[in-house]
């Protein structure tokens, strides 16, 4: 079952601009992780957050959660032609310690 | 160079025909998975293995079946009881759990398997 959402679906920016997308889950999470996925490619692990954590850092990435709302959110800095990917957000099952749960993804086009 | 290995690349179905896709790792992670992805959509949990000999169902099992009789190998089967099976197939391993362990999965890079 899919727990987490993206929203937006799409985004396109112009090269340099920053770019944010935003994650929203029903329950409670061990921790949230970020993954970015080029066309036809398979996925690549960007970040985790864990559940006591409310902000993360990773380069031009930033991450934050808010379990009280049950959302997260990721940023992207500075963006480049090269971030040009979808994005999706990953949470664990409270029951089950092996099932991720992905979102649909927000599909990110950076514009040179 | 350490990672996960899918083959074939891209794989055709013909009608009523089983199909099987690899997927190797030499990460000497314990677990090991098999995602569907379809176009726009998240990735969907077909099988997980904890461990070597063991395996459990996902949230979308019907019309498929692995094993996982090595570490490093986790075979999925597209039988022809899966009557839409046209979609990307991703495999994944973790060290162990990505709950409370808060482990991450590693990737490879996917086989497009269509229906002749």
């Amino acid at each position: 079952s899919q727990q987490g959402e993206e929203d937006p679906q799409a985004l396109s920016i112009q090269e340099g601009e920053n770019a944010t997308m935003n994650c929203s889950y029903k329950t409670s999470i061990n921790n949230l992780q970020w993954y970015r996925q080029n066309s036809g490619r398979g996925l690549v692990h960007l970040i985790l957050i864990r559940s006591n954590e409310r902000e993360k850092h990773s380069g031009r990435l930033r991450v934050t959660l808010d379990t009280s709302k049950k959302s997260s959110s990721l940023l992207i800095t500075a963006s480049r032609a090269a971030d040009t990917a979808s994005y999706f957000c990953a949470t664990d099952d409270e029951l089950d310690d092996y099932k991720l749960s992905f979102g649909a993804g927000t599909t990110v086009t950076v514009r040179a | 160079d350490g990672g996960i290995t899918q083959s074939p690349k891209y794989l055709f179905r013909k009608e009523g025909q089983n199909v099987t896709l690899s997927c190797e790792q030499n990460l000497n992670h314990d677990a090991m998975y098999w995602y569907r992805q379809d176009p726009g959509q998240g990735l969907r949990l077909i099988y997980y293995s904890q461990i070597v000999n063991d395996f459990q169902k996902g949230d979308i099992a019907e019309g498929y079946s692995v094993s996982r009789e090595k570490k490093e190998s986790f075979p999925l089967t597209v039988t022809s009881a899966q009557k839409n099976p046209t979609a990307f197939y991703l495999c994944a391993s973790s060290i162990s759990g990505t709950g409370t362990y808060n482990e991450k999965l590693f990737f490879g890079s996917g086989t497009q398997l269509s229906v002749l």
